[in-house]
């Protein structure tokens, strides 16, 4: 199956600090990518949307810019927290679809593994 | 009224019986549906996608899709230990070029020794 990475898995950090998350298709290339954030005994909730080139489509509720995407490759999404608080502490999951015409299945969402956020 | 939902469970069945699982969706405009089982603390994988009335099956696993009664079920026959996760329904809708993919709450699923 087609591989997803994300980087890191798991982070801690304090309070009013900035983090990272990388998601990569290793095998595909990937016009769409999509983040998600899971609370503990909840459903994935869709935050965004990437699309290679182009700004994110975020979801009602998100803040655009406390929670910054960057897709600039075919293989690379970046989603960047913002002064980050103890409430943003979550699992956040990407997703990759492939680009039309790829062997992958187009219509399949291909997950990450997920990285875990702690904010102190 | 939620997108798409699900029984939250957990649902309890013993190891070789039938587990079924079910979803209803509010969207008429929805095109095609998943099935995802997802580990705790893990990110979830597909196991069956349908987008056309009536069933599907691969291996244990059997999805039925009634698109006029907006449902869509998850069968898995002999369930094993293993089984025991949470399996998120998805419904994907395209909208005006846009697709979306909603995800359900999720049911988790017990399959007892």
């Amino acid at each position: 199956g087609a591989v997803v990475s994300q980087h890191p898995s798991r982070v801690i950090c304090k309070s009013g600090t900035s983090v990272k998350i990388e998601c990569r298709s290793l095998d595909f290339q990937a016009t769409t990518m999509f983040w998600y954030r899971q609370f503990p005994k909840q459903s994935l909730m869709l935050m965004a949307t990437s699309n290679e080139g182009s700004k994110a489509t975020y979801e009602q509720g998100v803040e655009k810019d406390k929670f910054l995407i960057n897709h600039a490759s075919l293989t690379l999404s970046t989603l960047t927290v913002t002064s980050a608080h103890p409430e943003d502490s979550s699992f956040y999951i990407c997703s990759a679809r492939p680009a039309p015409g790829t062997p992958k299945r187009s219509y399949e969402q291909y997950f990450g593994p997920g990285t875990r956020l702690t904010v102190t | 009224q939620k997108e798409v939902e699900q029984n939250s469970g957990p649902l309890s069945v013993p190891e070789g019986a039938i587990a079924s699982l079910n979803c209803t969706y509010s969207d008429r405009g929805s095109q095609s549906f998943f099935w995802y089982r997802q580990y705790s603390g893990k990110s979830p994988e597909l196991i069956m996608f349908i987008y056309s009335n009536g069933d599907k099956e691969d291996g244990r696993f059997t999805a039925q899709l009634n698109k006029a009664s907006q449902y869509v079920s998850l069968l898995i026959r002999d369930s094993q230990p293993s089984d025991s996760a949470t399996y998120l329904c998805a419904v994907n809708l395209d909208s005006g070029g846009y697709q979306k993919v909603t995800f359900g709450i999720g049911t988790k699923l017990q399959v007892i020794p």
